[in-house]
């Protein structure tokens, strides 16, 4: 049983074009992550949700889009792809965390996005 | 503000050898320090975490990492090292406490690379 999916795992389209990656988790878990992992293995956090309510937005284009229509999915809408959007998205998952208090994160397996 | 900086990009020993990954940080309060490990293709996983309870923490598949305040370092060893440990590992800091969530300082991944 795959805790933490992602699809579709590659995904080569052309620049100007508009495309989704999609996430679940089964884990039950409150709050999910979209990452991006660069060329150099860098990386960085995108977008954080609990219970479908955006919480963490780091600094992103507006062509980036999370949607979350449930709290077992969030899913990456990304319009008028450009080159540099080329990269690994990650998606994580945990239960609620703040404070004092750390919940592992599990991660999907990865999306590779390629834009020509 | 919290950071984590990893000494080497890549490390490479060989069969039945230590392992040695460093890992400094830099953080204006206890930090919460953790190490992700990917392997090729797949998503992180979590190999140890320190949370401000025993300085020397153990993890999965024979890792530890010891905590040293006044080094401020977080370097994961293995006495022995196996051909399945060849993956990137990630260093891991968690970030200041901000609208009831934390979020995650990665590294930028030391590369192992294990041969026979």
């Amino acid at each position: 049983d795959t805790a933490v999916s992602q699809t579709p795992k590659y995904l080569v389209t052309q620049m100007g074009n508009d495309k989704s990656i999609k996430c679940e988790q089964n884990l039950g878990h409150d709050t999910m992550y979209w990452y991006k992992q660069d060329s150099k293995k860098f990386l960085k956090i995108m977008f954080s949700y609990n219970n479908k309510e955006l919480i963490i937005n780091e600094t992103v284009p507006n062509r980036f889009s999370p949607k979350s229509p449930d709290k077992a999915h969030l899913n990456l809408h990304i319009n008028s792809l450009e080159l540099g959007d080329s990269a690994v998205y990650f998606c994580a998952s945990s239960q609620a965390q703040g404070g004092s208090s750390y919940n592992e994160q599990f991660f999907g397996p990865g999306t590779r996005l390629t834009v020509l | 503000a919290q950071s984590v900086t990893q000494l080497d990009s890549h490390v490479s020993v060989s069969e039945g050898t230590p392992v040695l990954l460093r890992c400094n940080y830099s953080s204006s309060y206890s930090p919460s320090l953790f190490w992700y490990v990917q392997h090729p293709n797949k998503g992180l996983q979590l190999l140890l975490k320190y949370t401000s309870a025993a300085t020397l923490v153990k993890g999965i598949n024979g890792f530890e990492a010891e905590f040293k305040k006044s080094e401020t370092s977080f370097h994961l060893t293995k006495p022995s090292a196996h051909m399945s440990d060849a993956a990137e590992y990630f260093c891991v800091v968690r970030g200041p406490y901000s609208g009831g969530y934390n979020k995650l300082i990665f590294g930028a991944g030391t590369r192992l690379a294990v041969h026979p």
